[in-house]
């Protein structure tokens, strides 16, 4: 029973360097989201996915960007990372596009660029 | 546009006590309403949802949350709680849509420690 699976789980950057957040889910889930969680502000959409090879851009996509080359999972990229990109980032997906679906979450990855 | 507003940012309780925790949205149409939970170190678990129907729901847990249109609110609450549900709860919205992605819009959240 993986559900989501998120790698890493934690990362410590410098600014300007770049990395790339993995995020696989096994429940052949149609629809993919990436979120980052800040203290105070509840959970942002940064990317999502509709489907394997369409991404499209949420509330906060500045800084980043991702790709989905194969349904079961969803990159995102930090090209030269920011200090103001420190958050935990959280990967969901869900199985169709109807409101009435949950949305199943992996466990985060904590990143904090200095 | 939807916006979510949790007026708590911190509620302790003691154990086996009664707790609300309160949720406001802003839409211009209809929404469908959830609540998740986050334990440490995990990701978010829903806990429960409004569709559509009647206004109180019940979850997973002993949680139930009422839906009032007039009041734009949408609160959790549970009878009496345990050490167990320590953790941080979001109340988030998101339009019915028919094709798509869901974009849920989520609150601050309410951080719920229940002390012994």
């Amino acid at each position: 029973n993986a559900g989501v699976t998120q790698t890493p789980k934690f990362r410590v950057l410098k600014t300007g360097q770049s990395m790339t957040l993995l995020c696989a889910q096994d429940m052949n889930h149609e629809y993919m989201y990436w979120y980052r969680q800040d203290p105070g502000m509840g959970l942002r959409l940064i990317h999502y996915s509709v489907g394997e090879g369409t991404t499209a851009k949420g509330e906060v996509p500045d800084g980043y960007n991702v790709s989905r080359l194969k349904k079961q999972n969803f990159l995102l990229g930090l090209e030269s990372a920011a200090p103001s990109q420190t958050s935990v980032y959280f990967c969901a997906s869900s199985l169709t596009s109807y409101s009435n679906q949950p949305q199943h979450f992996g466990d985060g990855t904590r990143l904090s660029i200095l | 546009a939807q916006s979510v507003t949790q007026l708590d940012s911190q509620v302790p309780v003691f154990e086996e006590a009664p707790v609300e925790l309160r949720c406001n949205y802003s839409s211009s149409v209809s929404v469908y309403l959830f609540w998740y939970v986050q334990y440490p170190n995990q990701g978010l678990q829903l806990l429960l949802k409004y569709l559509s129907g009647s206004t109180l729901v019940k979850g997973i847990n002993g949680f139930e949350a009422e839906f009032n249109k007039s009041q734009t609110s949408f609160h959790l609450r549970k009878p009496s709680v345990h050490i167990s549900d320590t953790a941080e709860y979001f109340c988030a919205v998101s339009p019915p849509i028919i094709q798509g992605a869901q974009k849920l819009v989520f609150g601050q959240g309410t951080r719920l420690t229940i002390n012994p």
